[in-house]
């Protein structure tokens, strides 16, 4: 129990398709973030929220596209997803405003584009 | 841009030790974390290094040398459950964590 639920566990989409992801955290967190895991490459980090407000968006394609209602919760909808996208799609918390404060992350979406 | 190398794989026998590398060229520099992540689960933090020296948690002890933007986990005594992937991550002075592709570490009996 990492703190971060995240669910689905797994997802097949089609490129037509249209799916959310969801993010939980019970740690009392201000800061939360989606990363996306492809094999063998380093976490690359999409999207940052501190205190419900998007503060960092890494050049994502808006095919992706965040939502954070509150400090718990954090949402990413997915549309016309392309097979590359096929991914560990992370999300993680944090107390933002700490320089030593890890990352808590969730087990993971595994997402395939079929 | 923040560039972290770190092996891509390593084997080592069960009660052995292991030194997993991380070198660094960032911007800035705000600490340096290390990950477990066993597969299909989700990372977990390990160790926190923000000034030169060991820190030492039981088993596992992390080093940093900020002159030589270095850093290396150590893995003692081996057991069959620390067979996992280690995420080497620097903070940098845009305050957010840039990770290593990780070290796939497999403990043989």
């Amino acid at each position: 129990e990492t703190g971060v639920t995240q669910t689905p566990r797994h997802l097949v989409m089609g490129m037509t398709n249209k799916k959310s992801l969801k993010c939980e955290q019970h740690l009392g967190h201000n800061a939360m973030y989606w990363y996306k895991q492809s094999a063998k490459k380093p976490l690359e980090l999409m999207f940052v929220y501190s205190l419900e407000e998007r503060v960092e968006n890494n050049s994502v394609p808006s095919r992706f596209s965040p939502e954070c209602p509150n400090s718990s919760h954090l949402f990413l909808h997915l549309h016309t997803l392309q097979p590359e996208d096929s991914a560990l799609y992370l999300c993680a918390s944090s107390q933002g405003d700490r320089n030593n404060s890890p990352l808590h992350f969730g087990n993971g979406t595994r997402l395939t584009v079929t | 841009g923040q560039n972290i190398d770190q092996p891509t794989e390593m084997t080592a026998t069960e009660g052995a030790i292991v030194q997993i590398n991380c070198t660094y060229q960032t911007s800035g520099f705000n600490g340096l974390f290390w990950y477990q992540q066993h597969a299909g689960e989700a990372p977990t933090f390990l160790s926190y290094n923000v000034l030169d020296g060991l820190e030492e948690k039981g088993r596992f002890s992390s080093f940093l040398s900020r002159s030589k933007g270095y850093s290396y986990l150590l893995l003692k005594e081996l057991q069959m459950k620390d067979s996992a992937s280690y995420l080497c991550a620097v903070r940098g002075d845009d305050y957010k964590l840039s990770f290593g592709a990780g070290t796939t570490v497999t403990v043989r009996a």
